[in-house]
């Protein structure tokens, strides 16, 4: 079964910094799709950023990236310029490339920002 | 652009009494995926319909069951409550075809058990 760790479950980042959330996962797939997703206090799970595990190259949506390391199947999320809003828990995701698939989620990590 | 809706927002039960939550997807999503969070857990995957059709089911009681409509709309009804029941329940939908593989989550309706 596929399994996704997130090993820090708090961490805090001066604004306008820049912070990693580490994750790894296990699975015996070739194909499959990874995510984050960001929790913030309304509890709204909101998509950050995917990645398509056939494609080598990292990810990124505007102060958002991934480092991909498929072979060390390690899934990790840099913030740049860390904002205020940036506060939330952050889950990273697993998908099976299969149609209809679950997503299978880490603990979270939960991410202040100091002002 | 819309989002998925779900129905009640917020719900109060007593112990042993019955719930319905209900999930609109995004228009012409056909899989509608749900998951309860638990307070301070991660989100645990309970059934998912495709094309009206169960498709997977994960840890969900025996006490729950779930449809998707015609329509595709889905409800979860849920029996003989109990107070570990309570929880946010999320809903979430998937397009057939370009991005299939992204679920996008309703805000979810936070069910208290009494």
């Amino acid at each position: 079964a596929q399994t996704v760790t997130q090993s820090q479950p708090e961490m805090s980042v001066q604004e306008a910094e820049t912070v990693t959330l580490s994750c790894t996962y296990d699975t015996s797939e070739s194909d499959y799709y990874l995510f984050w997703y960001k929790q913030p206090p309304s509890r709204q799970m909101i998509l950050v950023i995917r990645q398509e595990a056939y494609k080598q190259q990292n990810a990124t949506e505007n102060r958002f990236s991934v480092n991909f390391q498929k072979a060390a199947k390690s899934f990790s999320l840099k913030i740049s310029d860390s904002q205020l809003g940036d506060a939330a828990m952050y889950f990273c995701a697993y998908r099976s490339a299969n149609r209809d698939d679950k997503i299978i989620f880490g603990k979270g990590t939960r991410l202040h920002i100091l002002p | 652009a819309a989002g998925v809706i779900q129905s009640p927002r917020h719900l109060i039960k007593e112990k042993r009494e019955t719930a319905t939550l209900k999930c609109y997807p995004i228009p012409r999503h056909d899989t509608v995926y749900w998951y309860q969070q638990g307070p301070g857990q991660d989100p645990q995957f309970l059934i998912s319909f495709y094309e009206k059709m169960q498709s997977d089911k994960g840890s969900i009681p025996d006490r729950f069951s779930a449809q998707q409509f015609s329509d595709y709309h889905s409800e979860l009804n849920m029996s003989s409550l109990e107070l570990g029941d309570s929880a946010l329940y999320f809903c979430a939908s998937s397009p057939p075809a370009l991005n299939q593989e992204t679920q996008y989550f309703g805000p979810g309706t936070r069910l208290l058990v009494l």
